[in-house]
C-alpha cells in the first residue's frame, strides 16, 4: 500500500492521558500536514512540517499539542493531558510539492480519537 | 474566520440528474481552488481544482466553474450516480489548504 498510512485507526484515553498519532507520508513524499475534523466540522488545518522542520503551526493549539517529522520514521501528532474536547478525527496529509504548488494533497484514512 | 464555506449542509438528487455543490470564499489570495470527496470513516479523495486564473475546468462528470468577482465555486457533477453520495470539501490554497464545512450529498434511484 504506497498510501499515506496513519495508525492507529481508533485511540481512547481518559481525560489527563497523552495521545500520539503516527503518520507515515506517501514514498517520495516529504512534506505532511495535519488537520482536525470535529464532529459535524469541517477540516481545521493544524499544522505543516518538512523534514525535521516545523513550517507552519498557525493551527496548532498554544497548549498541549506538538508536532514532529524526524529525519528517520514517521510524523508524530502529539497530545498531551488529553480533554473531552479533544475527541475528534486526526488527517494526516502527505505532498511531494512545495505548498505554493497546486496545493494537491494525499489524505490518509485518519486517526480517530476518543477521550473518556 | 471561515474563509471558505459552504452554506448548504446537505443536498439530495436523483440519480441521472445534476448535483450542483456550491462554495464561496472571503480571501482574494487563493490561487488554486479544490474539491475533495469523503466517505464515512475514510480519508478525503481529491476530485478536481481549478487555478484561480480560470474560470472553468472539467474532467469527466465533474465541471468546476469559478467566479472570482462574486468569489463563488461550484461543483457540477453530470450525470450523477449512486456512488457519488458523499460529503463534498471545497478548499482554497496559499499556503495550505484551508477547507469549508463539507456539503453531504445524497443521490437517490
Amino acid at each position: 500500500n504506497a498510501g499515506v498510512m496513519q495508525n492507529p485507526r481508533h485511540l481512547v484515553r481518559r481525560r489527563g492521558q497523552e495521545a500520539r498519532l503516527r503518520c507515515s507520508p506517501m514514498k517520495g513524499h516529504s512534506h505532511v500536514y495535519w488537520y482536525r475534523q470535529l464532529p459535524e466540522e469541517g477540516l481545521k488545518f493544524m499544522v505543516y512540517l518538512q523534514k525535521e522542520n516545523i513550517i507552519d503551526e498557525s493551527g496548532m493549539p498554544k497548549e498541549r499539542f506538538s508536532a514532529e517529522f524526524p529525519k528517520e520514521g514517521p510524523s508524530i501528532l502529539r497530545i498531551q493531558q488529553v480533554v473531552r474536547g479533544d475527541s475528534a478525527a486526526y488527517f494526516c496529509a502527505s505532498s511531494p510539492w512545495d505548498s505554493y504548488n497546486t496545493g494537491e494533497l494525499f489524505f490518509g484514512e485518519g486517526s480517530r480519537l476518543t477521550v473518556l | 474566520d471561515q474563509q471558505v464555506k459552504q452554506n448548504s449542509p446537505s443536498l439530495s438528487v436523483q440519480e441521472g440528474r445534476i448535483s450542483i455543490l456550491n462554495c464561496d470564499y472571503t480571501n482574494s489570495m487563493f490561487d488554486y481552488f479544490l474539491w475533495y470527496k469523503k466517505y464515512p470513516a475514510e480519508g478525503p479523495t481529491f476530485l478536481i481544482s481549478i487555478s484561480s486564473i480560470k474560470d472553468k475546468n472539467e474532467d469527466g462528470r465533474f465541471t468546476v466553474f469559478l467566479n472570482k468577482s462574486a468569489k463563488h465555486l461550484s461543483l457540477h457533477i453530470v450525470p450523477s450516480q449512486p456512488g457519488d453520495s458523499a460529503v463534498y470539501f471545497c478548499a482554497g490554497n496559499t499556503d495550505k489548504l484551508i477547507f469549508g464545512t463539507g456539503t453531504r450529498l445524497q443521490v437517490f434511484p
